[in-house]
């Protein structure tokens, strides 16, 4: 099976510029989580979505958006980019809730 | 690879060695704990995880030991490998199965 896969891997932005990431789960995942991962903060969980609906959230402002579609891939978007979003998005899926997540790589995202 | 986290507390131990990873958690009402593997460039691997209800769940050469009395994780590697230098990340899971929080994280470097 293959695993999960995050696109692109590495982007560079400016500050009040947007960005998508994009996320493939594994086959038959219907759960998708997004967390960020910074040296300062760790990791940190931003929302779950699964079967197209967000189910879980954590404690981002809204500028940190999400959403799924029918094939289970997942996107985020973070709107108004701030010097502080410079991290490391995780993406992890898993078949039912957030047990057995398994993670992607990640998409290394810095703002300029 | 990916900077994972610049001043994370660091564990070093003889190949061969025995380790210890500690975490401590902070809420009571977790429910499901899980250990995950970072390795330089690349995302959470999960090793191993213990529900609340239990005190002691063993793997291949991993073991991991619940105190709830004292809310503590410990994980251990039996005879530590180069291949384990990575960081060690303890989660924690409430019982609603909605608040998903990550530990701090500790660096392990295996020495030759």
């Amino acid at each position: 099976k293959a695993g999960v896969t995050q696109t692109p891997r590495y982007l560079i932005k400016t500050r009040g510029q947007q960005v998508t990431l994009s996320c493939s789960p594994i086959s038959g995942h219907r759960s998708v989580s997004w967390y960020q991962q910074t040296p300062g903060q760790g990791l940190q969980f931003l929302f779950e979505y699964f079967s197209e609906t967000q189910r879980n959230k954590g404690n981002f402002p809204g500028r940190f958006s999400g959403r799924q579609f029918s094939n289970s891939r997942s996107e985020m978007n973070v709107s108004t980019l701030e010097l502080g979003d410079s991290a490391l998005y995780l993406c992890a899926s898993s078949s039912s809730t957030f047990y057995e997540q398994f993670f992607g790589p990640g998409t290394r995202l810095t703002v300029l | 690879g990916e900077s994972v986290g610049l001043h994370l507390p660091t564990l070093s131990v003889q190949e061969g060695d025995n380790s210890i990873i500690n975490c401590a958690y902070s809420n009571s009402a977790s429910d499901y704990f899980i250990w995950y593997k970072q390795e330089s460039g690349k995302g959470p691997q999960f090793i191993i995880d213990i529900r609340s209800n239990m005190d002691k769940r063993q793997g291949q050469r991993v073991t991991v030991l619940l105190n709830k009395t004292v809310k503590h994780l410990s994980l251990q590697i039996a005879a530590t490998q180069p291949g384990d230098s990575a960081v060690y990340f303890c989660a924690e899971i409430d019982n609603y199965g909605q608040n998903f929080v990550f530990g701090p994280g500790t660096r392990l470097s295996v020495l030759p």
